[in-house]
């Protein structure tokens, strides 16, 4: 298909560990986007890329976060230091451009740290 | 900072009946307001969304919403629900002018009786 596929779909890993969550956008859009989504919640906005580089990272919730997107399409979500605490679906999004461009999400990739 | 109220966590209706799923946000000016759905395993889906113009907005699947500037809100409606309505409903605003960094509210889950 030609939507945004996201992998893995499920990561289990121990605290204190590193991960990566990648995302590959659908083919020609230009923004991207991270969400996050606790259980019960709704999604919570990370960091957004328009090209390759992060046009606003305001989400991202301390300095073990960091994402990437060095050729304007693959994006990759790094995690260091796992904490219990950061268990949650990871969301990705792209759109054909900022503004008024529709979000298309993919399945998300559901992190447990144990 | 904005945000976006869902009061209700569940909402059960039977099939045919109608459906009303509330929103309120709070913001400096008037955002940009969006419906999304989320089925078990599947993304995110953009139902509709508003930008400006007609208050009442037509979306997909037989979903619709109005804006209502005096109550701060953004309800979404369905006159008869279909029992593959039943999923988790979130009504999300990003500031007016760009559409790249989406606030959204805690989710209202619909559960459809036969």
């Amino acid at each position: 298909g030609a939507g945004v596929s996201q992998t893995p779909s499920n990561k289990v890993t121990e605290k204190g560990k590193y991960v990566e969550l990648r995302c590959d956008p659908i083919s020609g859009h230009t923004a991207l986007y991270w969400y996050r989504q606790s259980l019960g919640q709704g999604p919570e906005f990370l960091i957004y890329f328009q090209g390759t580089g992060a046009a606003d990272d305001s989400g991202l919730p301390n300095d073990r976060f960091f994402a990437v997107r060095p050729e304007g399409s693959v994006s990759t979500l790094k995690i260091q230091r796992t904490e219990r605490g950061d268990s949650a679906v990871y969301l990705c999004a792209s759109s054909p451009t900022t503004g008024f461009g529709e979000q298309f999400f993919g399945p998300g990739t559901r992190l447990t740290v144990l | 900072a904005q945000s976006v109220t869902q009061p209700d966590i569940h909402i059960t209706v039977s099939e045919g009946a109608s459906l009303e799923l509330r929103c309120n946000y709070s913001y400096g000016a008037t955002p940009y307001l969006f419906w999304y759905v989320q089925s078990p395993g599947q993304g995110l889906q953009l139902l509709l969304k508003y930008f400006s113009g007609d208050t009442l907005v037509q979306g997909i699947k037989g979903f619709e919403a109005e804006f209502k500037r005096s109550q701060s809100s953004f309800n979404l409606r369905k006159p008869s629900v279909h029992w593959s309505d039943a999923a988790e409903y979130f009504c999300a605003v990003a500031p007016s002018g760009t559409a790249s960094k989406l606030t959204f509210g805690t989710g209202t889950r619909l559960q459809v009786t036969l």
